[in-house]
């Protein structure tokens, strides 16, 4: 979805290095999150914002951080990466105008630590 | 809280053959329920979504799922794969309990042969 924008696109990375990933959208939406997707276990949430000033840990956000820079802009942090934090990260947007309010995904940042 | 669990990591249909990919649910409250493709390099793509009402869902690119509370499914199904039906495909759900926290079944990787 062009609407959402994800950088970068590939990253590789040493170990204890802090990384930032970037998410911008333009589709106006107030809700966001943080997935990674690791093969054979489907996408878990890190991290999901309702707004500037919410944001709320997700199933597996030990050593991640977030940030809500605007209502267009979630950032995802690693502080200190480890190897077992590669993985393909997918930043999405949601209207959260009703319980069924779909997903918007952008591309996606493959995250390799060395 | 509630899970999602997709039977079969792979499945490999012919050209022309019906494609099913088989999802349970678990839910102690009414669920919503969701299809979504992963084309490669790409983010997720809602294919089609389950609210309460007509059980029989229909999606984009004729893709279409049945729910069954009966049964606690919402399979996915198409009479007739194309090449482009190659992708991995995700089964997801929320509730009124979980309002805009999307879980994730493990993904069914589909291969189409010519």
């Amino acid at each position: 979805d062009a609407d959402v924008t994800q950088t970068p696109r590939n990253r590789i990375t040493k170990t204890g290095k802090r990384i930032m990933l970037e998410c911008s959208q333009t589709k106006g939406h107030d809700r966001m999150y943080w997935y990674r997707q690791d093969p054979g276990l489907g996408l878990r949430l890190i991290y999901y914002s309702f707004d500037v000033k919410d944001i709320n840990k997700g199933e597996i956000s030990d050593g991640y951080s977030v940030s809500r820079q605007a209502q267009a802009k979630f950032s995802l942090s690693l502080e200190s990466a480890i190897p077992n934090q590669t993985a393909l990260y997918f930043c999405a947007t949601s209207d959260g105008s009703s319980y069924n309010s779909p997903l918007h995904f952008g591309n996606g940042t493959r995250l390799t630590v060395t | 809280a509630q899970s999602v669990t997709q039977l079969g990591s792979h499945v490999s249909v012919s050209e022309g053959a019906l494609v099913l990919l088989r999802c349970n649910y678990s839910s102690s409250v009414p669920p919503y329920l969701f299809w979504y493709v992963q084309y490669p390099n790409q983010g997720l793509q809602l294919l089609l979504k389950y609210t309460t009402g007509a059980t029989l869902v229909k999606g984009i690119n004729g893709f279409e799922a049945e729910f069954k509370k009966s049964e606690t499914s919402f399979h996915l199904t198409k009479p007739s794969a194309h090449m482009s039906d190659a992708a991995e495909y995700f089964c997801a759900v929320t509730a009124t309990d979980s309002w805009g926290k999307l879980q994730f079944g493990a993904g069914t990787q589909v291969v189409v042969t010519p």
